[in-house]
Order: C-alpha cells, then sequence, then structure tokens
C-alpha cells in the first residue's frame, strides 16, 4: 500500500525557515517523480514544485521560485521542501504528491496518482 | 502558464442526476496531460481521470472525460452520496503545472 506521511509544518513568523519532509512507502521511490501541492485555507490546489526520479529535472512555481527548494533522499525514501524567507501568502496545507508516470525523465508529463493528508504550514506574526 | 478556467463554481443536484463539469484552458492543452481530481471535505484530492480520457484504478465507469484543445469536460452519468465533493482539472504538460479553481458538486 502506498503511503505518504507529510511533516514539519507549524507555525512561523514572515521571513524565516520552514522544511517539510515527507516518508514514503508501499512503492519504488527511486523510479516516481515527487511533488509538492498546497492549498491555502478554503482555497483551490496550488502546484509548488516537482522533481523527477534522479533529480535532474526539478521545477518551482513562480510564487516560490527562489525561496523554496525541493530535494530527495533516496536512502530514506522521503522527499523534502526546503522554505525560506516565508511569507503571509505561504500559509497553507501542504500535500507530497506521487507522480504516475514510471522511470520519466521530467517532473511533467505525469498525473498525480498518490497524495499524503499534508501537514499545515501558518506564516504569522 | 496555462490559465484553467471551471464552470460553474457550484452545481447543485440531486442523487441519481447527471453532472457536467467543464474545464477552459487559455491556451491548447495536450489531451494526454488533462487530469480531473475530486476532494472531499478534510480529504486529500484523489485522482479520477488522466489522459482526459482514462480512468483512474478503482474509478467508477459513472465518471467519463472529454474533450480536446482548450475545453474538456467531465461527466458523472449518475450522481452518489460520494459525488458530492469538489473537482479540479488539472493540466501537466506544461511548467508550471496547473489546477483549475473547482467546481463544487452539491445537493439540491
Amino acid at each position: 500500500e502506498v503511503q505518504l506521511v507529510e511533516s514539519g509544518g507549524g507555525l512561523v513568523q514572515p521571513g524565516r525557515s520552514l522544511r517539510l519532509a515527507c516518508a514514503t512507502s508501499g512503492f519504488t521511490f527511486d523510479d516516481y517523480a515527487m511533488h509538492w501541492v498546497r492549498q491555502g485555507p478554503g482555497k483551490g490546489l496550488e502546484w509548488v514544485s516537482g522533481i523527477n526520479w534522479n533529480s535532474e529535472n526539478i521545477g518551482y512555481s513562480d510564487s516560490v521560485k527562489g525561496r523554496f527548494t525541493i530535494s530527495r533522499d533516496g536512502a530514506k525514501n522521503s522527499l523534502n521542501l526546503q522554505m525560506k524567507s516565508l511569507r503571509v501568502e505561504d500559509t497553507a496545507l501542504y500535500y507530497c504528491v506521487k507522480a504516475a508516470r514510471r522511470l520519466s525523465s521530467y517532473y511533467e508529463f505525469s498525473a498525480f496518482d498518490f497524495w499524503g493528508p499534508g501537514t499545515m504550514v501558518t506564516v504569522a506574526s | 502558464e496555462i490559465v484553467l478556467t471551471q464552470s460553474p463554481g457550484t452545481l447543485s443536484l440531486s442523487p441519481g442526476e447527471r453532472a457536467t463539469l467543464s474545464c477552459r484552458a487559455s491556451q491548447s492543452v495536450s489531451n494526454t496531460y488533462l487530469a480531473w481530481y475530486r476532494q472531499r471535505p478534510g480529504q486529500a484530492p484523489r485522482l479520477l481521470l488522466y489522459g482526459t480520457f482514462s480512468r483512474a484504478t478503482g474509478t467508477p465507469d459513472r465518471f467519463s472525460g472529454s474533450g480536446s484543445g482548450t475545453d474538456f469536460t467531465l461527466t458523472i452519468s449518475r450522481l452518489e452520496p460520494e459525488d458530492f465533493a469538489l473537482y479540479y482539472c488539472q493540466q501537466y504538460g506544461s511548467s508550471p503545472l496547473t489546477f483549475g479553481g473547482g467546481t463544487k458538486v452539491e445537493i439540491k
């Protein structure tokens, strides 16, 4: 059974940093692209960042480019999101998401077939 | 960036009725790269359809997708109680990947 479990969320002041992690199991982590998607309170879904299976292809939304860094650790089967210079508008539930397509050279070109329950990030003073 | 506009914002229907949800893109999307998700209250989204037409594992056949270019449709042939939820379309063929704003299907 595929499982994705996010951690690291919490309350943080504007301008500070936070690191999210996603522990995965139930599939061959090294074979799939992974993503972070967020959802602000009462709002829709926003793609944040994606990384292909071997970390050679990475992308970010314009709203987080230059502030967030996605990475993956095959030894730990984990996905990470380092968030810096946090803003009030980054407040959201952050989902760890698995791509459906195996061994793609790109983080694009695949729908998202499994989602974690999410971890809440609140940026406020 | 490809902007996806979903309509209507809210659809009020009764169980057993047919639901038709629209997703319009600001530029052409390859129908290979258009997906639909359902999100129930307090839950993470769940993949329903990918590649415009293909049902994900476990998706009932009352869900069907159609469209091409800039206009796509999700049809639910007979609404079940669990179908009253939020629905999002997504394009994943062009970065940044984008989602529509969502359509809420509510009980009339």
